[in-house]
């Protein structure tokens, strides 16, 4: 079980909107920044958001991150097919002194 | 552009030891602005943080594998490793490696974001 909770599975239909939330707490998400990851099939993993809600280069501004207390979320707008990934939150634990990863989320793009 | 690289067996048997080295290229392991670490990925599971190397040799692993994890870096070669002793099926995985970005926090370093991530080595323990 994670530290990190996300839901196991999204799905939406082309073109829409889809919110993925991560719910920690007051020691990981609460105190410290999130960054998000995407992994497509049989690929490792990439960062698609860094410090809440900032976005590497290249990455589109149809991903968005966002944080509010404990919890953390990544909207992804105008939802395309090569979105189907799975999508990983992941903070550091100011408590226990690790990195946690949440157990991640299916995007389904119906 | 950083890239990294895992290299190393495929296939060890129960109760040895998992042996994995990073090579990283694009990049100087000697950079005081990151760690680096590795992450394992069981078949259809999560994300699973093992630990993490500066170059001056600071470690910090993961509690739940901490009596089994080293992890070293070389700065030399510019390879970070991984070894993991008394393995069990349960280690089966893809093992990752990434650079992490360092950042001052409340008070100390703590990582910040992985980026970039090697494409990831399968590793499979079984007799």
């Amino acid at each position: 079980q994670s530290v990190l909770t996300q839901p196991p599975s999204v799905s939406a239909a082309p073109g829409q909107k889809v919110t993925i939330s991560c719910s920690g707490s007051s020691s990981t998400i609460g105190s410290n920044y999130v960054s998000w990851y995407h992994q497509l099939p049989g690929t490792a993993p990439k960062l698609l958001i860094y410090d809440n809600n900032k976005r590497p280069s290249g990455i589109p501004d149809r991903f968005s991150g966002s944080k509010s207390g404990t919890s953390a979320t990544l909207g992804i707008t105008g939802l395309q097919t090569g979105d189907e990934a799975d999508y990983y939150c992941g903070t550091w634990d100011s408590s226990l002194n690790v990195w946690v990863f949440g157990g991640g989320t299916k995007l389904t793009v119906l | 552009q950083v890239q990294l690289q895992e290299s190393g067996p495929g296939l060890v048997k129960p109760s040895e030891t998992l042996s994995l080295t990073c090579t990283v290229s694009g990049g100087s392991v000697n950079s005081g602005d990151y760690y680096w670490s590795w992450i394992r990925q069981p078949p259809g599971k999560a994300l699973e943080w093992i630990g993490y190397v500066y170059y001056t040799g600071t470690m910090n692993y993961n509690p739940s594998l901490k009596s089994r994890v080293t992890i070293s870096v070389d700065t030399s070669k510019n390879q970070f490793s991984l070894s993991l002793t008394s393995v069990t099926a349960a280690d089966t995985a893809i093992y990752y490696c990434a650079r992490v970005k360092r950042n001052f926090w409340t008070g100390y370093y703590i990582p910040w974001w992985f980026d970039p991530w090697g494409q990831g080595a399968l590793v499979t323990v079984s007799s």
